[in-house]
């Protein structure tokens, strides 16, 4: 959807880095929701942020939201093989459906 | 807790043939979404369930797709006739609300050729 970009489009990293993806609404976010995906697979939901600064961790994966700049990033801490697939965002938007990012693809190297 | 059951996983066809997927949601899940996404893009909404209603169908192609949920539960979601451009996958999920907290099936791989 053209109301939701993500950046990187893909993402190479050497296992134990740590890395940042980044989430960028073009309207004013009531909730922003990260699910990751494994090629071929359905989504898996990770976290969901509703306020603005809100800031949500679930084992080595944090994600937060900037209300006022209106994006997110997802920032993943000494990454693992177990952590490749595709991560995409999620938003709702007054008087719209539920859209998502296209995804940031992200492979670990081990 | 059984998750959300599609099938098939895979499915290649000739165009202009006719395609039907079936899913199965988390039981109790009133809310049921079947979405399309082809390959490097997000997933675009193509349905969306409150129990056996349509909630929303705006961006479903009608001249050849079609949904239903009878009774409530199983849902299946028809192509006829497929397109090139069908080619993508379908993954249908559920939630107990309206919220985009949904559980996702592992979705079907159509290959339209």
């Amino acid at each position: 959807s053209q109301e939701l970009e993500q950046s990187p489009q893909s993402l190479i990293v050497q296992e134990g880095k740590n890395l940042t993806i980044n989430c960028t609404s073009s309207k004013t976010l009531y909730g922003l929701y990260w699910y990751k995906q494994k090629y071929g697979e359905g989504l898996i939901f990770l976290m969901m942020l509703q306020k603005g600064g809100e800031e949500k961790s679930h084992e080595k994966i944090t994600a937060k939201l900037d209300e006022k700049k209106q994006q997110s990033s997802l920032h993943i801490t000494a990454s693992q093989p177990s952590h490749a697939g595709i991560y995409l965002c999620g938003a709702g938007y007054y008087g719209q459906n539920f859209v998502f990012g296209p995804g940031t693809r992200l492979s670990v190297l081990p | 807790e059984a998750g959300v059951a599609q099938s098939p996983r895979y499915k290649i066809i000739e165009k202009r043939q006719s395609v039907a997927f079936w899913c199965n949601p988390i039981s109790g899940h009133a809310t049921l979404y079947w979405y399309q996404q082809i390959l490097g893009q997000g997933p675009k909404l193509l349905i969306q369930f409150q129990n056996n209603g349509v909630v929303d169908d705006s961006q479903l192609p009608k001249d050849r797709f079609s949904a239903e949920r009878l009774k409530g539960v199983d849902s299946t979601l028809k192509i006829q006739p497929a397109k090139l451009e069908d080619s993508a996958v379908y993954l249908c999920a559920s939630s107990l609300d309206h919220g985009p907290e949904a559980f996702f099936g592992q979705g079907t791989r159509l290959t339209v050729v």
